[in-house]
Formats: C-alpha cells, sequence, structure tokens
C-alpha cells in the first residue's frame, strides 16, 4: 500500500541554520505531495504542496520539490528561525485515490536562538 | 477564514464510559476525517465520511463509530472507552476533489481515559 517515509527526529538547530527534512513515498500513480507543519498546542496546518511531477511548493521560507525518478519531497529552508520549531508532516493523497491522505510519523524541529 | 472546531480540547474519561469526541466545520466542506495521533506514530485514520449518512473505515476503526448527521459535523463515539484509546484526536475536512484538496484541521482533543 502507499506509504510515506520521512527522517526521524528530533532535529536540533540554531537560528539561521539550514534545513532539510527528508521525505520519500511509495505509491502507484501520481500522488499528490503535501507537508504540513504543527505547532505546539495546535492542529496541522498545510504548509505547502505539490500535485505533479517537478512541481516547486513553497511558503514562508520553506520549498519541496515533487521529484518522481527519486520518490522525493524533501523540505527544505535557507535560514530557520525560532518560530518554525515544530512537527513537520510529510503527506501523500493517491492518485485517483479516495481523498485519504497517509502521513509519515513527523518530524521534531527545534531552534534553538 | 477556515475554521474546524472541536468539542473539548482536553478530556478525562474512565474504562468502559462512552466517550463522543464532535466536530464541526464551517467551510461547507463535503468531507470530513477522524484521526489519531501517537507519539512515534504519527496520524492514522480511524474514519472518514464523504457525504451525510455516509462514513468508510480508515485504518483502525476497531473500537470506534461515528455519526454524521449534518453536512458540518462529524462525531467520533468510544463505545467502551480503554485505556489504550488516550490518544490525541485530531479532526479534518476538505471538499470533494481529485486527491490534492487541502485537509483543514481542528485544534485536537487530547483525551485520557483512566
Amino acid at each position: 500500500g502507499d506509504s510515506v517515509t520521512q527522517m526521524e527526529g528530533p532535529v536540533t538547530l540554531s537560528e539561521e541554520a539550514f534545513l532539510t527534512i527528508n521525505c520519500t513515498y511509495t505509491a502507484t500513480g501520481y500522488p499528490s505531495l503535501f507537508w504540513y507543519v504543527q505547532y505546539p498546542g495546535e492542529g496541522l496546518q498545510l504548509l505547502l504542496k505539490a500535485t505533479k511531477a517537478d512541481d516547486k511548493g513553497s511558503n514562508k521560507g520553506f520549498e519541496a520539490t515533487y521529484r518522481k525518478e527519486t520518490t522525493s519531497f524533501h523540505l527544505e529552508k535557507g535560514s530557520v528561525q525560532v518560530s518554525d520549531s515544530a512537527v513537520y508532516f510529510c503527506a501523500l493523497s493517491a492518485q485517483g485515490g479516495s481523498e485519504k491522505l497517509v502521513f509519515g510519523k513527523g518530524t521534531k524541529l527545534t531552534v534553538n536562538p | 477564514d477556515v475554521k474546524v472546531t472541536q468539542s473539548s480540547r482536553y478530556l478525562v474519561k474512565r474504562t468502559g464510559e462512552k466517550v463522543f469526541l464532535e466536530c464541526v466545520q464551517d467551510m461547507d466542506h463535503e468531507n470530513m476525517f477522524w484521526y489519531r495521533q501517537d507519539p512515534g506514530l504519527g496520524l492514522r485514520l480511524i474514519y472518514f465520511s464523504y457525504d451525510v449518512k455516509m462514513k468508510e473505515k480508515g485504518d483502525i476503526p476497531e473500537g470506534y463509530s461515528v455519526s454524521r448527521e449534518k453536512k458540518e459535523r462529524f462525531s467520533l463515539i468510544l463505545e467502551s472507552a480503554s485505556t489504550n484509546q488516550t490518544s490525541m484526536y485530531l479532526c479534518a475536512s476538505s471538499l470533494w476533489g481529485q486527491g490534492w484538496e487541502t485537509q483543514y484541521f481542528g485544534p485536537g482533543t487530547r483525551l485520557l481515559v483512566l
């Protein structure tokens, strides 16, 4: 079945460091790919998405590129801030599927001043 | 602004109690979902619904049921709560679409079963 694997955390960085959180997926066809973020004490909110190969999603300085050849959707940010501290979830929605999202296990990011 | 609300942020219940978790969305979305979130396991889908009175089992439906009598409301029911149902429960909704529609999440209900 469809699955998402993302790097295990926790990840701890200093402010202004470069961030990469790896995400790879297994799915038939051409799924849509998402990154969600969960700030402490809150629900999840969509950070960015890409719906076809080579698309780049971007938001709030974060970027991820849909790579079909490597089945990856890695999240990157050039300079993290303390306010980026959160749990990040990679997810996919299968092509022609039933609107369900399949989530990775989440990666906790802590950014220190 | 998009809004998904859940009836409680925190709940404490006793083993064997019947527990109702309520979720309401104000976006006229067709799809609604219930997930549970556990450390190290991420989010797992319990049930979802495409329309009023329709429901589909997710990946872990055992011990749960749902009700969708109105489009805006989706209830999760624990028929007889057990300690292994202690978890964070998240509700979400989305428009009917092609599978890439954004899911909007509520703030979550943290349930403790003693």
